[in-house]
């Protein structure tokens, strides 16, 4: 079993709407968790973290911990064209490792 | 500032052969990861180097994967007798530590493709 689990997608919303993101995983001692976004041929870029169970916010983007039930999911309000890229979750339980999922593609319709 | 850099930006090779990629982390970063990403694939941890630490190689595929980090700072990613499987994009990335050890800055990745 994959320590974090994502649907590959692809998932197309079309501008203006919520695009959700989901992610489950398995270590019931992570501590902390990710959303990466990463466009086509591109590295990886941090846009949000969160630590503690609920949500966080940040510009048009909001994280939700839910440790109980071991999901992290993001949603993009507003989606833009320019929000079309692979989303990546990751987890990190207190040690060095950080575990990524497979990655969620998301295309933004104009 | 500079971030983190990678070197070359593509490889290829034949297999058998060894191949060598470089990161050069942000100053002043003592945390360096290396990843691998095949492709449709997620991040695969492979080393961690924390400081003057012995380095975390928990997620070193075989023993042809080798790594080192010279005076805390530039890392080389060593594959010997290189085999197709191996052929990915391998990203680097360094962090600071203390509140911000969890933010990964990544390079722009090395391109191996094993012929």
């Amino acid at each position: 079993q994959k320590e974090v689990e994502q649907n590959s997608g692809p998932l197309s919303v079309p501008e203006g709407a919520i695009a959700s993101l989901n992610c489950t995983y398995s270590d019931r001692v992570s501590q902390s968790f990710f959303w990466y976004r990463q466009y086509s041929g591109k590295s990886p870029e941090l846009i949000m973290s969160i630590y503690s169970n609920g949500d966080k916010e940040d510009g048009r983007f909001t994280a939700q911990l839910n440790k109980a039930s071991q999901y992290v999911s993001l949603l993009i309000r507003d989606s833009q064209p320019s929000d079309s890229a692979t989303y990546l979750c990751a987890s990190r339980s207190g040690g060095n490792q950080f575990y990524f999922g497979t990655g969620t593609s998301l295309t933004v319709i104009p | 500032g500079a971030g983190v850099s990678q070197s070359p930006s593509n490889k290829v090779t034949e297999k058998g052969k060894d191949v060598e990629l470089r990161c050069d982390p942000i100053s002043g970063h003592t945390a360096l990861y290396w990843y691998r990403q095949s492709l449709g694939q997620g991040l695969e941890f492979l080393i961690y180097f924390q400081g003057n630490s012995a380095p975390d190689k928990s997620g070193l595929p075989s023993d042809r994967f080798s790594a080192e980090r010279t005076g805390g700072s530039v890392s080389t990613l060593t594959i010997q007798r290189t085999q197709q499987e191996d052929s990915a994009v391998y990203l680097c990335a360094s962090s600071e530590t203390g509140v911000y050890a969890d933010t990964q800055y990544f390079g722009p990745g090395t391109r191996l493709t094993v012929l």
